[in-house]
């Protein structure tokens, strides 16, 4: 089975340019999940979808992050215009969300977008 | 909000036996993760516990108190493919249930 696929893996770019991530999650899974991870910060949930539905977007920084599920395949994390502070790692993450019980949910991660903005 | 503790460094010998130690701190308890990420990789899902109490599976164990809000990751007969960070973390019941806020990880180093 394909896992969660992320592209580009790797990503250099100019302050001020448009960037946009790309994210597949694994097929049947119907919660999504962008985080960050930086030595600083650690890994941090930025926001995550529900059936393709933003759930949670207090993680995002600001105004020029902005994050799209059209449909239950795809997701994009667009930030616009992108700055060095922004360099770190993007991970996105799916989990097959059962029918409400506490469960194990457990979330499957991508191998991650390497971003470095220059 | 959540507040996860855990060391930044441990070292260990080969062969031997590693407990990571994480407290949180939370308003809505509804599962606690462990993660392992090697340098360059994606986190990859260890264990789970929502219940308290030890749950063992192969060579890696993770325990659970919620009244202390602690938690450890036991890994039995190290090997030096086990050097990697460990990530502790805390799911929220708010936010739609399925929130994970992470741990700043351990970073843990297997010797010879």
């Amino acid at each position: 089975d394909a896992g969660v696929i992320q592209s580009p893996r790797h990503e250099v770019t100019e302050m001020g340019q448009e960037v946009t991530l790309r994210c597949k999650p694994i097929s049947g899974h119907n919660s999504l999940f962008w985080y960050r991870q930086t030595m600083m910060r650690g890994l941090e949930l930025l926001i995550y979808f529900n059936n393709n539905v933003p759930i949670d977007d207090s993680g995002m920084p600001e105004d020029r992050f902005s994050a799209k599920m059209p449909n239950a395949s795809f997701s994009t994390l667009k930030i616009q215009p992108s700055e060095p502070r922004d360099s770190a790692v993007y991970f996105c993450a799916s989990t097959p969300r059962t029918s409400g019980r506490a469960s194990t949910d457990t979330q499957y991660f991508g191998p991650g977008t390497r971003l470095t903005v220059l | 909000g959540q507040n996860i503790d855990q060391p930044t460094e441990m070292t260990a010998t080969e062969g031997a036996i590693v407990q990571i130690n994480c407290t949180y701190q939370t308003s809505g308890f509804n599962g606690l993760f462990w993660y392992q990420q090697h340098a360059g990789e994606a986190p990859t899902f260890l264990s789970y516990n929502v219940l308290d109490g030890l749950e063992e599976k192969g060579r890696f164990s993770s325990f659970l108190s919620r009244s202390k809000g602690y938690s450890y990751l036991l890994l039995k007969e190290l090997q030096m493919k086990d050097s990697a960070s460990y990530l502790c973390a805390v799911r929220d019941r708010g936010g739609g249930g399925n929130k994970l806020t992470f741990g700043t990880g351990t970073q843990l180093k297997v010797e010879l």
